[in-house]
């Protein structure tokens, strides 16, 4: 099984909602990674954890809470958002952190349409 | 920030012909990666390429590197509709940790029936 699952695939939210994406994968990595994408860019990284404790955070707004309750599961809790916040979120996950600079292939989740009004 | 860049940036053949894309970086690599993208969904992985190799084969895929010139292309043969989508390359820099990858900014292939 290479799958990574996103919820919801669709979301609407107000700038004063607050609302989480979910990822999931049953594949035994430790690696998972959040990701914003604009149309037609390439995937930003925003946030990535390795053996479930934050290992990287890009500079992102504290109104992006990422959160990994376990080695299967990642969360993004969404409060306070801007409408230029509205991108698609992909989810990825790799067998672990790259190590001695070599870097795992990245399996990515369908992502998550996120629009804020 | 991003440091790849790819060309063409959209690129239109008939189905049956073979379709090239190129990408370029900045920084000496550990392994450079090819992933496509159906409009609006997630990327699959199609190959990876160290930077001790030359040139790696998959199917119908082709993918070369000369870090020389700090270049990789992929080339796809004998193309089907069913390979529209935007292709990216993505790089693992020396100096940067080997979980983040700098993405291309993509090709836009369209492949017409």
């Amino acid at each position: 099984d290479t799958e990574v699952t996103q919820t919801p695939k669709h979301l609407v939210m107000g700038m004063t909602n607050k609302k989480s994406l979910k990822c999931e994968q049953h594949m035994g990595h430790r690696a998972m990674y959040w990701y914003k994408q604009k149309a037609k860019k390439p995937p930003e990284l925003m946030f990535v954890y390795s053996y479930e404790k934050l290992s990287i955070n890009e500079s992102v707004p504290s109104r992006f809470s990422p959160e990994c309750p376990n080695s299967s599961l990642l969360n993004l809790h969404l409060h306070a958002l801007q409408p230029e916040d509205s991108a698609l979120y992909l989810c990825a996950s790799s067998q672990y952190l790259g190590t001695s600079g070599l870097t795992d292939t990245q399996y990515f989740g369908p992502g998550t349409r996120l629009t804020v009004l | 920030s991003q440091q790849g860049e790819e060309d063409p940036q959209a690129l239109s053949i008939q189905e049956g012909e073979n379709a090239t894309m190129n990408c370029s970086y900045k920084t000496s690599i550990n392994n450079l990666q090819w992933y496509r993208q159906n409009s609006g969904r997630g990327l699959v992985h199609l190959i990876l390429i160290r930077s001790n190799e030359r040139e790696k084969h998959s199917g119908r895929l082709r993918v070369t590197l000369d870090t020389s010139k700090k270049s990789s292309s992929l080339l796809i043969t004998a193309s089907r509709a069913a390979d529209t989508a935007s292709y990216f390359c993505a790089s693992t820099g020396k100096e940067t940790s080997g979980s983040r990858l700098t993405f291309g900014e993509g090709t836009q292939l369209t492949v017409n029936p």
